[in-house]
């Protein structure tokens, strides 16, 4: 069984450009969730989207937003980035959503670097 | 909001030693914990999960964690280190609507 799916892997943007990360749950999977990791701040919740709907958004500026398709994958974007947007971004996926005690499976994550 | 705290980010151990990895959470109800660990330039696996079927959980690698209440902590162990065990270890506590909070973080090192 695959697992959770993120593209791209690694990627160089520009400040004031936006970008777009894509995620593939598990198979079977309909919440996905995304997280921000820095040295500085470690791991910070996103938003959480279960079938289409986004259930949960953490403290980020409207510069980043989300979105998950009928078939639950999911992609996140920030626009007008700022060097301290330079992060790895890891995208989780879980069977179920609603209750807590659901394990969430990591992808390997995609790279931003703002320069 | 829950937090979790990881005392001690840096942890160094000899090979063959005990590994002790601490965590406290705070909660006003029954939590679910988890640890996960990190290798580097990858994502976060799972090691072990607790959701109060028993105190002491047993979890992939040999390691394991005891859920006491009264202390509000939630420890990963394992008898004896290896080298492959170098790594960033998480705890984390979750709640409704699989919103996770995830600990600072320990990196381990194994001595050889």
């Amino acid at each position: 069984k695959a697992g959770v799916t993120q593209t791209p892997r690694y990627l160089i943007k520009t400040r004031g450009q936006q970008v777009t990360l894509s995620c593939s749950p598990i198979s079977g999977h309909r919440s996905v969730s995304w997280y921000q990791q820095t040295p500085g701040q470690g791991l910070q919740f996103l938003f959480e989207y279960f079938s289409e709907t986004q259930r949960n958004k953490g403290n980020f500026p409207g510069r980043f937003s989300g979105r998950q398709f009928s078939n639950s994958r999911s992609e996140m974007n920030v626009s007008t980035l700022e060097l301290g947007d330079s992060a790895l971004y890891l995208c989780a996926s879980s069977l179920a959503g609603g209750n807590s005690g659901n394990t969430i499976y990591f992808g390997e994550g995609s790279w931003l670097t703002v320069v | 909001a829950q937090s979790v705290t990881q005392l001690g980010s840096h942890v160094s151990v000899s090979e063959g030693a005990l590994v002790l990895l601490r965590c406290n959470y705070s909660s006003s109800v029954p939590p679910y914990l988890f640890w996960y660990v990190q290798y580097p330039n990858q994502g976060l696996q799972l090691l072990l999960k607790y959701t109060s079927a028993a105190t002491l959980v047993k979890g992939i690698n040999g390691f394991e964690a005891e859920f006491k209440k009264s202390e509000t902590s939630f420890h990963l162990t394992k008898p004896s280190a290896h080298m492959s065990d170098a790594a960033e270890y998480f705890c984390a506590v979750s709640e409704v609507g699989n919103q996770f909070y995830f600990g600072t973080g320990t990196s381990l090192t194994v001595i050889p």
